[in-house]
């Protein structure tokens, strides 16, 4: 089975400076979909950015990009320019690139609180 | 964008009955439902997943008698929580996918379930 690890529960950043989230994951797979996802405190997940595994090129969505490692399994997320809005839980998440019989779920590594601080 | 509708997103209800949530797909097909569940402060955890009718596929240690999913149609799935206890308490979130979409998915607003 895959995990994932956040080991980071909490990490704070002066508004308008870049902070980085860490993300390692277990897996034998060779061919999978990494995830950040954003959890403000309505609850509602919003997806960040994703990243193919095949793909070398690092994803990057305006502010947010990711250092993909796939020899060390690590996922990090940097986000620039950190905003207010911003501040939330944010969960690293990987899916197997198999389809069916519920390998195509998202397993979550345990999130890390993000608090921007003004 | 894609939206799915969850409801309630808050239901309280007494120990031994049992509540029903309801996730639909507004603007697209969702061939493939997950549910989660997600404890204070902690990840998601899926718990099955649901392909437009068919049977679900639980998770290990996730009770199929106790979490009855139905996914009898391309824009709805249920969850019900039978005979729900204090320790069912918790929060539920489903997620939809299309077919052919291999990593796209869209997210329910939740469900806060309050067993007494």
């Amino acid at each position: 089975a895959q995990t994932v690890t956040q080991s980071q529960p909490e990490m704070s950043v002066q508004e308008a400076e870049t902070v980085t989230l860490s993300c390692t994951y277990d897996t034998s797979e060779s061919d999978y979909y990494l995830f950040w996802y954003k959890q403000p405190p309505s609850r509602q997940m919003i997806l960040v950015i994703r990243q193919e595994a095949y793909k070398q090129q690092n994803a990057t969505e305006n502010r947010f990009s990711v250092n993909f490692q796939k020899a060390a399994k690590s996922f990090s997320l940097k986000i620039s320019d950190s905003q207010l809005g911003d501040a939330a839980m944010y969960f690293c998440a990987y899916r197997s690139a198999w389809s069916g019989g519920g390998a195509d779920g998202l397993t979550f590594g345990k999130g890390t609180h993000l608090i921007i601080q003004p | 964008g894609a939206v799915v509708s969850q409801h309630p997103s808050r239901v309280i209800c007494k120990s031994g009955t049992s509540v029903k949530i309801e996730c639909r797909s507004l603007d697209f097909q969702a061939t493939t439902m997950f549910w989660y569940r997600q404890f204070p402060k902690q990840s998601l955890m899926l718990m099955a997943t649901s392909n437009e009718g068919s049977k679900a596929t639980y998770e290990q240690g996730v009770e199929k008698d106790k979490f009855l999913i139905n996914h009898a149609s391309l824009t709805l799935s249920t969850l019900t929580v039978t005979s729900a206890h204090p320790e069912d308490s918790s929060f539920y979130i489903c997620s939809a996918r299309s077919a052919g979409v291999h990593y796209g998915y869209t997210f329910g607003s939740g469900t806060r379930l309050t067993v007494v």
